[in-house]
C-alpha cells in the first residue's frame, strides 16, 4: 500500500513565524497535493504538483507556497504564521492525477499558530 | 458558496441498520463522484465511486446511488457496523476543474452497538 508520511502530528508556531510543513511518499506518484480541513468547510485544496519543479495553486493559495526538489517530496511553507492558519494540514498523493483517481492521504499535521 | 454539500453534520445509526449519508452538489459539469472515509488522527482513505454515467456502484457493503436530474447522490452502508463510525466525505470533480476534487464538508456516522 501506498504510504505517505508528513514530518509532525502536532506544530504550535507564534504569529509571523515561518513554518514548514513536510511531505513524503513512498510510491512514486507523480501527483502531490497539500489540503487544509477545517470544520464545517471540509477539505480544500491550497497546493498541488504534477512533476517535480512543478507546482499549480489550489483554491486557497493565499498566505503559502510549495516546494517540490525531489519526486517524493512535497513541503507547503508558511511564509508568515496567522492565526486564521491553524488547521489540519493534509497532504496526499496520486499516480496519474487523473480526477477519478483516488488520492492517498497522510495523517495530517495539527498546526496551531498563537 | 459550496458546490458539494452535506447538509447533516452528523448521523446516528444502531448497529445492524441501514445508514444512509447524503450529498448534494451545484455544479451540473460534476461527472465524477467519491466518497472518503475518515478515522480520528488519519487521513481519509477511498471508500467508493460512481461515474455520472453510472446511476448506481456497489462494493460489499457499500452502495453509492446517484440522481444527476437532482444533483444528488447517496451512500448506503448495510448493515451498518461500530468499526464504520467516522467521518464520511462526498468529493466531485469535472473536467473544467482539471484535476482537483471539490470536497464537501463531512458527515460524522455513529454507529450504536
Amino acid at each position: 500500500d501506498v504510504k505517505v508520511t508528513q514530518s509532525s502530528r502536532y506544530l504550535v508556531k507564534r504569529t509571523g513565524e515561518k513554518v514548514f510543513l513536510e511531505c513524503v511518499q513512498d510510491m512514486d506518484h507523480e501527483n502531490m497535493f497539500w489540503y487544509r480541513q477545517d470544520p464545517g468547510l471540509g477539505l480544500r485544496l491550497i497546493y498541488f504538483s504534477y512533476d517535480v519543479k512543478m507546482k499549480e495553486k489550489g483554491d486557497i493559495p493565499e498566505g503559502y507556497s510549495v516546494s517540490r526538489e525531489k519526486k517524493e517530496r512535497f513541503s507547503l511553507i508558511l511564509e508568515s504564521a496567522s492565526t486564521n492558519q491553524t488547521s489540519m494540514y493534509l497532504c496526499a498523493s496520486s499516480l496519474t492525477g487523473h480526477r477519478s483517481e483516488k488520492l492517498f492521504f497522510g495523517s495530517g499535521t495539527q498546526l496551531s499558530v498563537l | 458558496d459550496q458546490q458539494v454539500k452535506q447538509n447533516s453534520p452528523s448521523l446516528s445509526v444502531q448497529e445492524g441498520r441501514i445508514s444512509i449519508l447524503n450529498c448534494d452538489y451545484t455544479n451540473s459539469m460534476f461527472d465524477y463522484f467519491l466518497w472518503y472515509k475518515k478515522y480520528p488522527a488519519e487521513g481519509p482513505t477511498f471508500l467508493i465511486s460512481i461515474s455520472s454515467i453510472k446511476d448506481k456502484n456497489e462494493d460489499g457493503r457499500f452502495t453509492v446511488f446517484l440522481n444527476k436530474s437532482a444533483k444528488h447522490l447517496s451512500l448506503h452502508i448495510v448493515p451498518s457496523q461500530p468499526g464504520d463510525s467516522a467521518v464520511y466525505f462526498c468529493a466531485a470533480s469535472g473536467e473544467e476543474y482539471g484535476n482537483k476534487l471539490v470536497f464537501g464538508a463531512g458527515t460524522i456516522l455513529r454507529v450504536k452497538s
